[in-house]
């Protein structure tokens, strides 16, 4: 069946440094997404990605489909204490029912 | 203010009892999804439904029920026949003009006694 594969599974590091995180499949999607999610809520979404070689920015975070459609990737650039979280890709492979499909997550860990 | 609400936020029940969870939105989405999240792993698709009267299995259905009668809800029923029913449970809605992009609601954790 259709995989995302997400790494690192965690990180710790130190507050104002750079993150980057991301996923690859096996599979080729025509949509993906990053959302991040704090303790016990629901995710929020945080970049779209619809076309391949796509390059979106939402404030300190950045995302890139790409080319191949296999893959996507999330940096957080001067990260902050509030960046803390679990950060999931999902890849969309059924436009017709919007199925997505989800990574594992990498945890985020920020040290002021 | 528009968005998607799930209540209760905490659940428990004892083993062998049948519970629903609620699931409403206000944003005039079409397709509506119920996924469960266990510790340290991501979302697994339960059920989902594109329109009213109509919704079909993800991949892990067993032991779950939903009904869609009205657009704005989608319940979720754990019965007692899912085996291992302790987890958080995320709802989420879209617009079927961009699928993709789905909008989750806070989550209930169900625990089972």
């Amino acid at each position: 069946g259709q995989q995302l594969n997400q790494s690192p599974q965690s990180m710790f590091i130190q507050e104002g440094e750079d993150v980057s995180m991301n996923c690859t499949s096996s599979s080729i999607f025509n949509t993906w997404l990053w959302y991040k999610q704090d303790p016990g809520e629901g995710p929020v979404l945080l970049i779209a990605l619809y076309k391949a070689g796509e390059l979106t920015s939402n404030g300190r975070l950045t995302a890139q489909f790409g080319i191949t459609r296999k893959d996507s990737f999330l940096n957080i650039s001067a990260s902050i204490p509030s960046d803390v979280g679990i950060y999931f890709c999902a890849g969309l492979y059924s436009s017709n029912t919007g199925k997505l499909i989800f990574g594992q997550g990498t945890t985020l860990q920020v040290k002021p | 203010d528009g968005g998607i609400t799930q209540s209760p936020k905490y659940l428990f029940r004892k083993e062998g009892q049948n519970v629903t969870l609620s699931c409403e939105q206000n944003l005039n989405h079409d397709a509506m999804y119920w996924y469960r999240q266990d510790p340290g792993q991501g979302l697994r698709l339960i059920y989902y439904s594109q329109i009213v009267n109509d919704f079909q299995k993800g991949d892990i259905a067993e032991g779950y029920s939903v009904s869609r009668e009205k657009k704005e809800s989608f319940p979720l029923t754990v019965t007692s026949a899912q085996k291992n029913p302790t987890a958080f449970y995320l709802c989420a809605s879209s617009s079927m003009s961009t699928s993709s992009t789905q909008y989750f609601g806070p989550g209930t954790r169900l625990t089972v006694l």
